[in-house]
């Protein structure tokens, strides 16, 4: 299994400005992703980070409004930028089993990040 | 466009009881099927993954079937208990097929 922590826990910020949240792995894994979950929605798959690379992002997700860092195999960034109400969400890391090379693999998930745009 | 459909209302059973959730999918020929439970202010945590050659899984009280014809999959949880009270997502492989799509989700209540 995988330990992911995520910071902040949650947070309050204006319209406007970038949050950046930071999830740390406690192994090394090639593949982290991202994802968002709306109030009373289910969980929409962001992007894929992968170390060395540039993020692959899905359809409706930008990089110039969620730009992401994958520095190394335990750490990742994931930047909401110029805030609106509209990105208040529980925003989630999660990465694949590390013991196993198969694309059958479980995810193991962040407790995610609570963000609240004014 | 691809769906995963799993039932909007809440499901309320009495303890004891087997509980039976239910994941439609559509435009979908997945590999495989996994379920996942998260509770209030939690990330998601993985309970079941069944591959596509596979009809039936368990594990402790839990049961899991896929029907590729059909295209869907029935997750079971047998006696019940108020502990399994949460939401239960159903999720197949993304396109890349190393991310995940997810359901929104079937609450359940057991008291």
């Amino acid at each position: 299994s995988a330990v992911i922590s995520q910071k902040p826990s949650r947070d309050i910020c204006q319209r406007g400005t970038s949050l950046t949240i930071q999830c740390q792995v406690d192994s090394q894994v090639t593949m982290m992703f991202w994802y968002r979950q709306q109030p009373g929605q289910s969980l929409t798959l962001i992007a894929t980070a992968n170390q060395g690379s540039e993020a692959t992002y899905e359809s409706g997700f930008v990089i110039d409004k969620f730009p992401i860092s994958r520095p190394n195999l335990t750490f990742s960034t994931l930047t909401v930028s110029n805030m609106s109400p509209e990105d208040s969400s529980i925003y989630l890391c999660s990465v694949e089993d590390p013991r196993r090379g198969s694309s059958y693999n479980e995810q193991f998930f962040g407790p995610g990040t609570r963000l609240t745009v004014l | 466009s691809q769906k995963i459909e799993q039932n909007s209302e809440a499901l309320n059973i009495q303890e004891g009881k087997t509980a039976t959730l239910t994941c439609n999918y559509t435009n979908y020929s997945p590999a495989y099927l996994q379920w996942y439970r998260q509770d209030p202010g939690r990330g998601p945590v993985f309970l079941l993954l069944i591959r596509e050659n596979e009809k039936e899984k368990r594990k402790e009280r839990l049961k899991v079937t896929f029907d590729t014809t059909l295209k869907q999959s029935l997750f079971h949880i047998t006696a019940s208990q108020p502990a399994d009270s949460a939401t239960y997502l159903c999720a197949l492989p993304s396109n890349s097929g190393y991310a995940l799509n997810f359901g929104k989700g079937t609450s359940l209540l057991v008291t």
